[in-house]
């Protein structure tokens, strides 16, 4: 059973259509809720951590949000420089990874 | 040199060869990680070094062989590895534990011939 499920696979956009990803996990044990982004041929480059539910964070056109079961990766406008791979992480004793989401934002 | 490097960048083997990656970290950090990244499937935890103490995923063959002779150097030791071990190996770092952010290399992309 995953303990990490991300959807969509695979998010097309345009230009600024806004949209967000989600990021389903199992509860017990969790010792925070990551993000990341990966370009290809590349390591995964940290973005937030969420550590509670209700908890939020910004950066530049992405905000990271927590709910007791899921989190949300909203993109705001995006533009094709924010075309990536998403990973979820689940902060745990062993940290287990999403299969991400792979988002293009085209011009 | 900043951040996470990684060495070399890319390796060709075949299957009677002992290679080793390497994994150097400029953040002052005190955990050090490998994961291998194959087409198609999550990031893998392979090993977690935090605080003198070594975690292993139990689904790792023997083959792979990790060392960290300091909290700023990381190696991992191949020999006899299969085609199936073919991959972006990547090495991470954090201050503190596995709940905290992770800093990662670029990768070493493994070809085993």
């Amino acid at each position: 059973e995953d303990q990490v499920t991300q959807s969509p696979e695979a998010l097309r956009l345009q230009e600024g259509e806004s949209s967000s990803l989600n990021c389903s996990y199992t509860v017990s044990g969790l010792r925070g809720l990551f993000w990341y982004r990966q370009d290809p041929g590349k390591g995964p480059e940290f973005l937030f951590t969420l550590y509670s539910a209700g908890e939020e964070k910004e950066k530049e056109r992405l905000k990271a949000t927590l709910t007791k079961k899921e989190s949300f990766l909203h993109i705001t406008a995006p533009k094709p420089e924010d075309s990536a791979t998403y990973l979820c992480v689940r902060g745990s004793y062993i940290p287990t990874f999403g299969r991400g989401t792979s988002l293009i934002v085209h011009p | 040199e900043t951040g996470v490097t990684q060495t070399p960048r890319h390796l060709v083997m075949g299957m009677t060869n002992k290679k080793s990656l390497k994994c150097e970290q400029h953040l002052g950090h005190n955990a050090m990680y490998w994961y291998k990244q194959s087409a198609k499937k999550p990031l893998e935890l392979m090993f977690v070094y935090s605080l003198e103490e070594r975690v292993e995923n139990n689904s790792v063959p023997s083959r792979f062989s990790p060392e960290c002779p300091n909290s700023s150097h990381l190696f991992l030791h191949l020999h006899t590895l299969q085609p199936e071990d073919s991959a972006l190996y990547l090495c991470a770092s954090s201050l503190g534990g596995s709940g905290r952010e992770q800093y990662f290399g670029p990768g070493t992309r493994l070809t085993v011939t």
